[in-house]
């Protein structure tokens, strides 16, 4: 498995405003995953994007993955106090149960 | 909606201690998982199983062993118990053929040891 790394490693926006967070990534992939974590608790899956598809929406986020470039991007748009979190991207390569590899991921803090 | 359980929320346990992490899904995945969280350090798997009695170490297996005596529970065991241990612990599911899966956490174990 390999590991994203998340950037940036923080981010403070003003409630309203969009937040881009970035993950890069090393070898071809099969898909990409994107999870959220609130302070102190468990990881909850956003969104997968599979190599084959450039963008996925799912209500305020939105997805683009360039291959070419191994990155993705996660777009937050309108961005709300309750979004509030660090933000972790998982590529996947195939190969087995072999657990998915965590960054250290983008810590997002909306401002009121 | 995929529930994972983990038994204990915050343990405070001594050094040497034998201490048993336990975690439960009700979703019938194959899989299983065993991460431990640390600040600067992010997420770092521990042990993952595939199936009943089935375990593979993942990148920090030393100081762990771990149990799968039926599908939908997954044990964590620290044999001797060391502060440096002393970490979040998380529980995690997914279904089978890889983790090109979504993969469903538990709310975690906040481990102590004193």
């Amino acid at each position: 498995s390999q590991q994203g790394e998340e950037d940036p490693q923080a981010l403070s926006i003003q409630e309203g405003e969009n937040a881009t967070m970035n993950c890069s990534y090393k070898t071809s992939i099969n898909n990409l995953q994107w999870y959220r974590q609130n302070s102190g608790r468990g990881l909850v899956h956003l969104i997968l994007i599979r190599s084959n598809e450039r963008e996925k929406h799912s209500g305020r986020l939105r997805v683009t993955l360039d291959t070419s470039k191994k990155s993705s991007s996660l777009l937050i748009t309108a961005s709300r106090a309750a979004d509030t979190a660090s933000y972790f991207c998982a590529p996947y390569s195939g190969g087995g149960a072999d657990g998915l590899t965590f960054g250290k991921g983008t810590h997002l803090i909306i401002q009121p | 909606d995929v529930k994972v359980t983990q038994s204990s929320r915050y343990l405070v346990k001594r050094t040497g201690e034998k201490v048993f992490l336990e975690c439960v899904q009700d979703m019938d995945h194959e899989n299983m998982f065993w991460y431990r969280q640390d600040p600067g350090l992010g997420l770092r798997l521990i042990y993952f199983s595939y199936d009943v009695k089935m375990k593979e170490k993942g990148d920090i297996p030393e100081g762990y062993s771990v149990s799968r005596e039926k599908k939908e529970r997954f044990s964590l065991i620290l044999e001797s118990a060391s502060t440096n241990q002393t970490s979040m612990y998380l529980c995690a599911s997914s279904l089978p053929g890889g983790t090109g899966n979504t993969i469903y956490f538990g709310e975690g174990s906040w481990l102590t040891v004193v």
